[in-house]
């Protein structure tokens, strides 16, 4: 069965960044994408950004670009999303999805709880 | 557009039907059959239970319905239960790659 387990809750200050890992199994990793898609408390869901599986090519929302970096390793089946120069606003839970081919988010993970604070 | 437009609520009674609409631009639902929408209960992983407008991944009772009219998509729920009282959350590509999701909608069964 499909499963992406990401890793566990983080605590940062201002101005650090953050790695998340999402590891995947129960499907061949290079044919899918993986999206990643934050929510902050009490608040609705919003995309990250999206990396292929297979290249490592990337798409990503405006208001991260420049900001966030996803990678891909293969050989573990695992992606992986940075966010640099955090702030209060990116105080969230951070999910991974896998993308089914069509942009959509079929199989997502956990969640990544992710707290900025001095 | 940085989010889709989605009443912040809806509710109906058990048995009943309710509609949840989800407002775009031609540059996204409007443009592209890559609508999809999600579930989500308290606490947990949004949950896939409609794609491409109008498709439903095994397992998701055909009392979800999903349709598209120009810029705008909907959600109907049918036969309302207690279990369907959750947020959901329409989303679109948007071109390049990229795609944006709605600002959910609170369904609240009666």
């Amino acid at each position: 069965q499909v499963q992406l387990v990401q890793s566990g809750p983080e605590v940062k200050r201002p101005g650090a960044s953050v790695k998340v890992s999402c590891k995947t199994s129960g499907y061949i990793f290079t044919s899918n994408g993986i999206s990643w898609v934050r929510q902050a408390p009490g608040q609705g869901l919003e995309w990250v950004g999206w990396i292929s599986g297979s290249d490592g090519n990337t798409a990503d929302a405006e208001r991260f670009r420049g900001r966030v970096l996803m990678t891909i390793d293969e050989s573990t089946s695992t992606a992986y999303m940075e966010l640099r120069s955090l702030t209060s606003d990116d105080s969230a839970t951070y999910y991974c999805a896998r993308d089914k081919g069509d942009f959509t988010r079929d199989f997502w993970g956990q969640g990544t709880r992710v707290t900025v604070s001095s | 557009q940085s989010v889709l437009t989605q009443p912040p609520s809806a509710s109906g009674s058990r048995g009943q039907s309710v509609t949840i609409t989800c407002t775009g631009t031609s540059s996204d639902i409007g443009g592209y059959d890559f609508v999809s929408w999600y579930q989500q209960h308290p606490n947990r992983a949004p949950k896939l239970i409609i794609y491409e407008v109008n498709q439903r991944p095994s397992g998701v009772p055909d009392r979800f319905f999903g349709s598209k009219s120009g810029n705008t998509a909907s959600l109907t729920v049918s036969g309302l239960r207690t279990e369907d009282e959750a947020d959901y959350y329409c989303s679109s590509y948007t071109g390049a790659g990229t795609s944006i999701f709605g600002g959910g909608t609170k369904l609240t069964v009666l």
